[in-house]
Parts: structure tokens; C-alpha cells; sequence
């Protein structure tokens, strides 16, 4: 299986802060790479596709950029509902296509 | 309106079986593949296997294969997962949610989850 490692596990930051996560495949994946914004006691929501395409409704605050098996979201001004837990999900090649541990956003 | 309804929680003992559902509603049900992802508390989703309504074709991840049945009724748009003997450390949540199957495949949309407790 592939391996997906998210850093930081936790991030503390601010309204209005700029922010990037990293997640790391064990192997290339392409641009194979999607992100997830979770909130406590909710399901994960889709936010981006292709390792950089935004689902249809998500902020343009948020960023994916990588390939290959480095990879980092970025949100450009954080609000206040953006505090939340973000998930790396790789779907390259055959399943499973498994999630990172995830990185917990703090105020 | 693309939606997934989940059953509702279960308490079961260890060595119950159990089966939950997941209804689909507002897109063609037997056209993409659903998924289902466990989440243990406190812990990042863990994907364990697919099923392709229009034929039950199944692919399960190597850690729940064998562990759990993945199936759909494609008549009634609903998936299922079972289990067969549960243990306590199939304590979860447990999420189905629709590969959206442009390629990427991600997970588009979700159910709302549902909580699978075990214990004497």
C-alpha cells in the first residue's frame, strides 16, 4: 500500500494567518491527490481534486499544488471556520487509496 | 440533490453480527462505485474497500479483507457493510461515500456516519 504522512500533525494559527500543510507520498502518485476538511463530530468534506483543482463551492483561499510525491494545501487568509482537521487521500493507481493521519488546525 | 443516508448507531456485543446501509438518493446509484472508510476515535479515515452497484463488483483494502462484506442491493440504491463476528476493536465510525469515478476518484459526497459501539 501506499503510504501517506501528513506534517505538521498540528498547526496553531490565527484569523487572517497564511497556512500550508505538507503531505508526502511513499511512492510517486502523479498528481493523484485530493484533500478533505473535516469538523468534529461531522464527515469529511471534499475540497480539492488532482492535487490543485477546487471542488465547485470551495473558497478560492484554498490552494493544492504538487506532484509526483510531495504535496502541500494552502490557505491563503484563514477564517474562522476553517479551523478544522485536514486529510491528504491518494487514489493513484489500483485501491485502497488510503488517507494521511491528518494535520489538526488550531486557533 | 446527491445524497447518502446512513443507518443508525448500533451497541452490539462481541461476537454480534451486524449489518449497516447506506441509501443513495439524487444520481444514478448502479454508475459509480461507493466506498467505505472507517474512522477509529481520535484517528485519521482509513479506507476499506468499494463496490460498483451496477454489477457488486467489490475491491477491499488488504487490512479489512476478509474482515468485513462489502455488498448492495442496487434495487432499493443502497450499500452495505457487515460483519459477521464484531470485535471491540471495531469501534468507529464508519462513513460510506460516493467515488466520484472521473479518474481521481475522490470521495464527492459522504454520508453522515455511523457510530458502531462494542461491548459486553
Amino acid at each position: 500500500d501506499i503510504q501517506m504522512t501528513q506534517s505538521p500533525s498540528s498547526l496553531s494559527a490565527s484569523v487572517g494567518d497564511r497556512v500550508t500543510i505538507t503531505c508526502r507520498a511513499s511512492q510517486s502518485i502523479r498528481n493523484f491527490l485530493n484533500w478533505y476538511q473535516q469538523k468534529p463530530g461531522k464527515a469529511p468534506k471534499f475540497l480539492i481534486y488532482a492535487a490543485s483543482s477546487l471542488q465547485s463551492g470551495v473558497p478560492s483561499r484554498f490552494n493544492g499544488s504538487g506532484s509526483g510525491t510531495d504535496f502541500t494545501l494552502t490557505i491563503s487568509s484563514l477564517q474562522p471556520e476553517d479551523f478544522a482537521t485536514y486529510y491528504c487521500q491518494q487514489t493513484y493507481s489500483s485501491p485502497p487509496y488510503t488517507f494521511g493521519q491528518g494535520t489538526k488546525l488550531e486557533i | 440533490e446527491v445524497q447518502l443516508v446512513q443507518s443508525g448507531a448500533e451497541v452490539k456485543k462481541p461476537g454480534e453480527s451486524l449489518k449497516i446501509s447506506c441509501k443513495g438518493s439524487g444520481y444514478s446509484f448502479t454508475s459509480y462505485w461507493i466506498g467505505w472508510v472507517r474512522q477509529m476515535p481520535g484517528k485519521g479515515p482509513e479506507w476499506m474497500g468499494i463496490i460498483y452497484p451496477g454489477d457488486s463488483e467489490t475491491k477491499y483494502s488488504p487490512s479489512f479483507q476478509g474482515q468485513v462484506t462489502i455488498s448492495a442491493d442496487k434495487s432499493i440504491n443502497t450499500a452495505y457493510l457487515q460483519w459477521s463476528r464484531l470485535k471491540a476493536s471495531d469501534i468507529a465510525m464508519y462513513y460510506c461515500a460516493r467515488h466520484r469515478g472521473d479518474g481521481y476518484n475522490p470521495f464527492d459526497y459522504w454520508g453522515q456516519g455511523t457510530l458502531v459501539t462494542v461491548s459486553s
